[in-house]
């Protein structure tokens, strides 16, 4: 079975704050996903990686930056985070090509 | 125009009811079609996948592909309360993934 992790589950950050959420899977997976999840928006990409060190923009990349430094670990990062970033993330993977994708059990970010 | 284009819903069948839940996409050139479930405050579970026309079976669930007008479906027989969730359509055409924004279904017991 695919497993996708995230590092929290509940996350709760001040504003101007740097967050760091974390992503890893265990399935040799070339391709990862960082989306929130707002009420009524449904899914938004934010950063997709297709390979190491390589990343791509969204639809909202505004306020946040990633890194993947080893194929199984994907990192969204919120530089200074804001009240408006307050959101479920989620991670995703997928293996190359029009294969589905396996997503993590996700982190509800709250920031005040 | 979205890529994927869902009846938000709310969708309500009584238990042991048939539900049926539609989706249609824009980009012809999609190769891969997938339905996946949410639950309130959880992720997004990959419940079903379809490749090429016709009906593919899983269980209670039948996902249906027509290619020509676009539209993949999602039959859900003998409806329980547990199937209750949003429902997500996703399509794939090589490395390009979209999502639909979900139809909500309850199942009244």
């Amino acid at each position: 079975d695919v497993k996708v992790t995230q590092s929290s589950r509940y996350l709760v950050k001040r504003t101007g704050e740097k967050v760091f959420l974390e992503c890893v899977q265990d399935m040799d997976h070339e391709n990862m996903f960082w989306y929130r999840q707002d009420p009524g928006l449904g899914l938004r990409l934010i950063y997709f990686s297709y390979d190491v060190k390589m990343k791509e923009k969204g639809d909202i990349p505004e306020g946040y930056s990633v890194s993947r430094e080893k194929k199984e670990r994907f990192s969204l990062i919120l530089e200074s985070a804001s009240t408006n970033q307050t959101s479920m993330y989620l991670c995703a993977s997928q293996n190359s090509g029009a294969y589905e994708q396996y997503f993590g059990p996700g982190t509800r970010l709250t920031v005040t | 125009q979205k890529e994927v284009e869902q009846n938000s819903g709310p969708l309500s069948v009584p238990e042991g009811a048939i539900a049926s839940l539609n989706c249609t996409y824009s980009d012809r050139g999609s190769q891969s079609f997938f339905w996946y479930r949410q639950y309130s405050g959880k992720s997004p579970e990959l419940i079903m996948s379809i490749y090429s026309n016709g009906d593919k079976e899983d269980g209670r669930f039948t996902a249906q592909l027509n290619k020509a007008s676009q539209y993949v479906s999602l039959l859900i027989r003998d409806s329980q309360p547990s199937d209750s969730a949003t429902y997500l359509c996703a399509v794939s055409a090589g490395n390009q993934f979209y999502f639909g924004t979900g139809t909500s279904l309850t199942v009244i017991p």
